[in-house]
């Protein structure tokens, strides 16, 4: 009964590292998402992949690429860290219809110094 | 431009009374609202939805309301439970943007024994 899983859970990271988190869904979603979320922010969608092979830009793409390897796994990279990427990042995942809800990770809390 | 906005950051009630969460939007192209709630170091649970077309939606202790022509809706609680306590988000969806999430900036419920 995993649901969305998010690896790593915390990570820290220096001023131009590079990283990839990586997020596995086991519902059989044909969309999945990533969401940063910042203090006083709520969430903002980074990127997101409608079906298996494509994904497109949300609202804070830039510092950021995605993957999405197949219909279970979507991964979103950190090229080159920067501190105003620290942030809680969440995964979610779900049909892309109205009244069906999407279904969130627990996040990864990246901090980057 | 913020299309969702919970414009109470955080609301405190006694156990056993009710709670009313409130939340407006700006973006008449929303055609259904959600609430996730989210405890510290988890990933946002979905609640409660309504779809544009209702104007109320009850499950148990939670209902939520929709005011199409004042853009508002909001969630009661009653009656309220110190489990309640967490940050309950408002969200957003419009089947045309590709069914993504527009999420408020939430409300951290506490409710005292």
């Amino acid at each position: 009964n995993a649901g969305v899983t998010q690896t790593p859970k915390f990570q820290v990271l220096k001023t131009g590292q590079s990283m990839t988190l990586q997020c596995a869904q086991d519902m059989n979603h044909n969309s999945m998402y990533w969401y940063r979320q910042d203090p006083g922010m709520g969430l903002r969608l980074i990127y997101y992949s409608a079906s298996e092979g494509t994904t497109d830009k949300g609202e804070v793409p830039n510092g950021y690429n995605v993957s999405r390897l197949n219909k279970r796994e979507f991964s979103l990279r950190l090229e080159s860290a920067a501190p105003s990427q620290t942030s809680v990042y969440f995964c979610a995942s779900g049909w892309a219809v109205s009244n069906q809800p999407q279904h969130f990770g627990d996040g990864t809390r990246l901090s980057i110094l | 431009d913020q299309q969702v906005k919970q414009n109470s950051p955080s609301l405190s009630v006694q156990e056993g009374r009710i709670s009313i969460l409130n939340c407006d939007y700006t973006n008449s192209m929303f055609d259904y609202f959600l609430w996730y709630k989210k405890y510290p170091a988890e990933g946002p649970t979905f609640l409660i939805s309504i779809s544009s077309i209702k104007d109320k939606n009850e499950d148990g202790r939670f209902t939520v309301f929709l005011n199409k022509s004042a853009k508002h809706l909001s969630l009661h609680i009653v009656p309220s439970q110190p489990g309640d306590s967490a940050v309950y988000f408002c969200a957003a969806i419009s089947g045309g943007s590709n069914y993504k999430l527009t999420f408020g900036k939430g409300t951290l419920l506490t409710v005292n024994p």
